[in-house]
């Protein structure tokens, strides 16, 4: 059964701190990977792809990276308004439409 | 220009009633979806469509129908409504009838059932 775990479950940073968030992931076979940011009480926002092992994908301060069982979403120097929850996602080649969604990273980055 | 729009943010009803949600996507995507998020945060397909065919059923109680008139709009009418269905409910489109693609969200709407 495809499962997708993320952690840590909350992280608190100083601004400017950077660090990763992991999201580990079993699938019979991966078709996409995929990072969203959700703030409360909105919809998660599409962030990346990634679709096979060693693709790194960048957006001003994050930066994703795959390998055939994890993803990092490291973030350099954040900023308050990374402030977010973070989540990862997997959809395998087997239902290809379906997302399997991770319970999320919540970030919280004081200044 | 909202992409993926839900209609009511916000539905408060008791139980035993039945209630509609709406949802427009303005972006052209041939594919949409219903998730469920519970209260422990965790996002949950229930349904797709694609080009108004349905194609994803997940584990849902009869209750739960969507509905799609046109592939713009995916609607999901639930019938006699349970405590456990408190969540929030987000729709999604993406561009692409096979998987790969992004999936993109509205706002949702929060349901709570008293």
């Amino acid at each position: 059964e495809d499962q997708v775990t993320q952690s840590p479950e909350a992280l608190r940073l100083q601004e400017g701190e950077s660090s990763s968030l992991n999201c580990s992931y079993t699938v019979s076979g991966l078709r996409g990977l995929f990072w969203y940011r959700q703030d409360p009480g909105k919809g998660p926002e599409f962030l990346f792809t990634l679709y096979s092992a060693g693709e790194e994908k960048e957006k001003e301060r994050l930066k994703a990276t795959l390998t055939k069982k994890e993803s990092f979403l490291h973030i350099t120097a954040p900023k308050p308004e990374d402030s977010a929850t973070y989540l990862c996602a997997v959809q395998d080649r087997d239902s290809s439409y379906k997302l399997i969604f991770g319970s999320g990273t919540r970030l919280l980055v004081r200044p | 220009d909202t992409a993926v729009s839900q209609t009511p943010k916000y539905l408060v009803t008791q139980m035993g009633n039945d209630k509609s949600i709406k949802c427009e996507q303005n972006l052209g995507h041939d594919t949409m979806y219903w998730y469920k998020q519970d209260s422990k945060k965790f996002l949950k397909i229930m349904f797709s469509y694609n080009n108004k065919e349905l194609i994803i059923n997940e584990t849902v109680p009869n209750r739960f129908s969507p509905k799609s008139p046109d592939k713009a709009h995916l609607n999901l009418h639930i019938n006699s409504l349970e405590l456990g269905d408190s969540a929030v409910y987000f729709c999604a489109s993406s561009p692409l009838p096979q998987g790969g693609s992004e999936q993109y969200f509205g706002p949702g709407t929060r349901l709570t059932v008293t």
